[in-house]
């Protein structure tokens, strides 16, 4: 069974500090990773996506992915208040389904 | 990405009666899919709505209990049938977004959600 597992948290960081997000999947198949943002009730919003092994940057955002290890990790550089959400990974296996496998999602709560 | 609206976006509804999720995208896209999130929990999957055929429902999920029509590439619906008070949950309609160009992969984009309570 594919599987996704991220710590539930809530993880605290004060503002402007790196949050670290991990993730770890069971599937060796899987070929693309996603975070997910998912502020209370609402729908969950794209972020990141990776692919390749390595980091992927983007603004604050910093995506690693090392598929040895079958790990997946999110960075928040300065972290703010209004990143202060539900992180969810997701990891899917090459081919033509769309369908992820998602993790129970990590909160993430940036005090000032 | 793919704009999606929901329809309603929220509703209270008594136990035995039946709602029905609209689910509609700005393009054609190949796969539409009907999630469940429950409080605190991640998201479940349902179903996946397939244009012109019937859905590819998950282990746990049942037609008659959440039957889904698809009739064209941009249009889905979603009935949560005899409902009961464990049907509460918000029901997110999400779409696959191809392969970009090189580079690109594909993913999977949310719809706001409907959130539904069951008395």
């Amino acid at each position: 069974q594919k599987e996704v597992e991220q710590n539930s948290g809530p993880l605290s960081v004060p503002e402007g500090a790196i949050a670290s997000l991990n993730c770890t999947y069971s599937d060796r198949g899987s070929q693309s990773f996603f975070w997910y943002r998912q502020y209370s009730g609402k729908s969950p919003e794209l972020i990141m996506s990776i692919y390749s092994n390595g980091d992927k940057e983007d603004g604050r955002f910093t995506a690693q992915l090392n598929k040895a290890s079958q790990y997946v990790s999110l960075l928040i550089r300065d972290s703010q208040p209004s990143d202060s959400a539900t992180y969810l990974c997701a990891a899917k296996a090459s081919g033509g389904s769309y369908i992820p496998t998602f993790g129970r999602g990590t909160s993430l709560i940036v005090h000032p | 990405s793919a704009v999606i609206s929901q329809k309603p976006s929220r509703d209270i509804c008594q136990r035995g009666t039946s709602l029905t999720i609209q689910c509609q995208v700005d393009s054609q896209v190949t796969m539409m899919f009907w999630y469940r999130q429950q409080p605190g929990q991640s998201l479940t999957l349902i179903a996946t709505a397939n244009q012109g055929s019937e859905a590819t429902y998950e282990s746990g999920f049942v037609i008659d209990k959440f039957p889904i029509s698809r009739p064209n590439l941009t249009f889905s619906t979603l009935t949560v049938s005899n409902m009961s008070p464990e049907d509460s949950s918000i029901y997110l309609c999400s779409v696959g977004s191809p392969k970009a160009t090189s580079g690109g992969t594909d993913t999977q984009y949310f719809g706001p959600g409907t959130r539904l309570t069951v008395l």
